[in-house]
């Protein structure tokens, strides 16, 4: 059973580009959560989606938005990169409460 | 306003010995508290969780504390290896598949 994967791995981008990541989510989960993770901090908080809406929001602009599928993979769409976007980006899939993480996108903006 | 308060920044343990992290929450509207394991340059492993009905739960060397009426809960990894060498990230969430809300994070560094 594959594990959450993300594409691509790295990307280096520069300011006000635009980048799109990608997710799959674990066999049989409906559920997926993206995350953006700042040199040693902990992950925050995107958005989710859930039967290709999104559910929930944190406290990101606009910039930030999202498409789930309906095979439950995903994307996540940055506009207008900034130099403070240079993050690894983290996808976790779940059915319940428990979440699973993906190994990450680490964008460079440059 | 940061809801999960994790301690201490970095911690140093021999091997062999007993690697305690802590955390604290504020909402009491959270009842599922997960650990999680990150190497560096790799995503969040799940190592353990637990919910507000018991007072612990231990997997192998990897045992959870909590404390309801503190609401506090801690990670206490026994027989510590280089291999646990990494990040570790208490988080807390509510029933419902909440985002999870994510302390600062502990870097441990196990030495023999």
């Amino acid at each position: 059973d594959a594990g959450v994967t993300q594409s691509p791995t790295h990307l280096i981008k520069t300011r006000g580009q635009q980048v799109t990541l990608r997710c799959s989510p674990k066999s049989g989960h409906d559920t997926v959560s993206w995350y953006q993770q700042a040199l040693g901090q902990g992950p925050q908080f995107i958005f989710q989606y859930y039967e290709e809406e999104e559910r929930q929001r944190g406290n990101f602009p606009d910039r930030f938005s999202g498409h789930q599928f309906p095979n439950y993979s995903s994307e996540l769409n940055v506009n207008a990169l900034l130099l403070g976007d240079s993050a690894l980006y983290l996808c976790a899939s779940s059915l319940k409460d428990t979440q699973y993480f993906g190994p990450g996108t680490r964008l460079t903006v440059l | 306003q940061q809801q999960v308060k994790q301690s201490p920044q970095s911690l140093i343990v021999q091997k062999g010995g007993i690697s305690i992290i802590n955390c604290a929450y504020e909402n009491t509207a959270f009842d599922y508290f997960p650990w999680y394991q990150q190497f560096p340059g790799k995503g969040p492993a799940l190592l353990i969780a637990i919910r507000p009905d018991v007072s612990e739960k231990k997997e192998g060397r990897f045992t959870i504390s909590f404390n309801k009426s503190a609401k506090q809960f801690s990670l206490h990894i026994m027989d510590s290896q280089p291999g646990d060498s990494a990040t570790y990230f208490c988080a807390a969430s509510s029933t419902g598949n909440t985002p999870l809300v994510f302390g600062k994070g502990t870097r441990l560094s196990v030495i023999a």
